[in-house]
């Protein structure tokens, strides 16, 4: 079992609210990423981070943005909530090293906007 | 354009039965291929990665091949448990850029029935 953890697992929010979904992970990993599923269809990468300082957006257009000031936190915020943001949010991390790295999923975040 | 294509996209079995699931890929350059096990409304886990020169990687009841020159590969369950019953994502790896980026497949649906 992976050591990362997502809060919320589930949101139901009103449009227009802002929302913070956490990610943390207690492995020590540089890498962290964030991607988006929407149901029966592939993940997304929607951002991602090489470290502490560091972020980047991924190739799916997001209105989200994240931070990464500690190793082992790294949220995705968004300002103004819409029902077009409706979908399944899921946080990773990876060990460095050579692109045979595992990469671990965390349990996701079902993000309802009403 | 990079892609990964599975199938198929739902198969229903009875359990103690065997099945195989495929995916093909147009990713290059290659770097390796996961096959992923996603429960539902929970995050993706590693079953297999394997890289070029890996034709064949078990993992308990799960076997993946790899045909490096087709780009085609196969995860064969054998002797299916109800606890199988999940979403099977194929994933590949570039060696282009640093992140190693992955490309993910909509996964096939599979139930077990008792």
């Amino acid at each position: 079992e992976a050591d990362i953890y997502q809060t919320p697992r589930y949101l139901v929010i009103g449009t227009g609210k802002k929302i913070t979904l956490e990610c943390s992970q207690t492995m020590g990993h540089d890498k962290m990423y964030w991607y988006q599923q929407d149901p029966g269809m592939e993940l997304h990468l929607i951002h991602y981070s090489y470290g502490v300082n560091s972020t980047e957006k991924g190739d799916l257009s997001s209105e989200s943005t994240v931070s990464r000031i500690r190793t082992e936190h790294f949220p995705l915020t968004l300002e103004s909530a819409r029902p077009s943001h409706t979908s399944q949010y899921l946080c990773a991390s990876s060990e460095p090293g050579t692109s045979s790295y595992e990469q671990y999923f965390g349990p996701g975040t079902r993000l309802t906007v009403t | 354009k990079n892609q990964v294509e599975q199938s198929p996209q739902s198969l229903i079995i009875l359990e103690g039965k065997n099945c195989t699931l495929q995916c093909n890929y147009t990713v290059s350059p290659f770097s390796n291929l996961r096959w992923y096990k996603q429960d539902t409304g929970r995050g993706p886990v590693s079953l297999t990665i394997m890289t070029f020169s890996e034709n064949t990687k078990s993992n308990g009841r799960y076997t993946a091949t790899l045909d490096a020159d087709t780009k085609q590969s196969s995860l064969h369950i054998t002797a299916s448990q109800l606890s199988d019953s999940a979403s099977y994502i194929c994933v590949v790896s570039d060696r282009g850029s640093t992140l190693g980026r992955l490309y993910f497949g909509r996964g096939t649906q599979l139930t077990v029935w008792p």
